[in-house]
């Protein structure tokens, strides 16, 4: 089964907007974390919420996680064109192990 | 201090051909791990080095996929011989340790492997 399918898929707002992307996952997990890359480079950590945890904040960032739905979103305050990336979120076993999604597409237009 | 770093940064090959990918964790760095993402698909796991052993090689495709962390320093990932479907960007991840629920893995800008 696949962890960590995102939606939408693909998101394009302005500059100012929240952008907010949701996940959800099939297993237990540790904790949950989410990555973004721009293109061309590497995965780079964005913010990780442990199982028990049901939110989390950072700068701009808010990530909820609803274990009883398996389920977490990422929420973008005030977005800027920077932003625009692929956002991933990666569910994590015992080990470290990453399983992720297939990632939202966001693109901010200034 | 250097991040991740991944050799080459692009390979274009033809189907049949070897190509090996070479990943330098950040230093002091135990775990070490190869992620891959086909074209549209979602980035998965390939496996798992803890220093120079392997953890978890569950998400090696196939054998035609050797990956080798000799000294339990770089590693290399050796696709021979290559296959169309082979073709993706091939990540590489460290971490310093294994917490209770904490394992923040630094990742290296990849490697796009173009198989023809």
């Amino acid at each position: 089964s696949q962890q960590g399918e995102e939606d939408p898929q693909a998101l394009s707002i302005q500059e100012g907007e929240n952008a907010t992307m949701n996940c959800s996952y099939k297993t237990s997990i540790n904790n949950l974390q989410w990555y973004r890359q721009n293109s061309g480079r590497g995965l780079v950590h964005l913010i990780l919420i442990r199982s028990n945890e049901r939110e989390k904040h950072s700068g701009r960032l808010r990530v909820t996680l609803d274990t009883s739905k398996k389920s977490s979103s990422l929420l973008i305050t005030a977005s800027r064109a920077a932003d625009t990336a692929s956002y991933f979120c990666a569910s994590t076993d015992s080990w470290g192990k990453l399983q992720f999604g297939a990632g939202t597409q966001v693109v901010v237009t200034p | 201090e250097a991040g991740v770093t991944q050799f080459p940064s692009h390979s274009v090959i033809e189907k049949g051909q070897t190509v090996t990918l070479r990943c330098d964790p950040i230093s002091g760095h135990d775990n070490l791990y190869w992620y891959r993402r086909v074209m549209g698909k979602e980035i998965k796991f390939l496996l798992h080095f803890v220093k120079e052993s392997k953890q978890d090689e569950s998400g090696m495709p196939n054998n035609r996929f050797l990956a080798e962390r000799t000294g339990g320093t770089y590693s290399t990932l050796k696709v021979q011989p290559a296959e169309l479907e082979d073709s993706g960007v091939y990540f590489c991840a460290s971490s310093q340790e294994i917490g209770d629920d904490y394992n923040e893995q630094f990742f290296g800008p990849g490697t796009r492997l173009t198989v023809l």
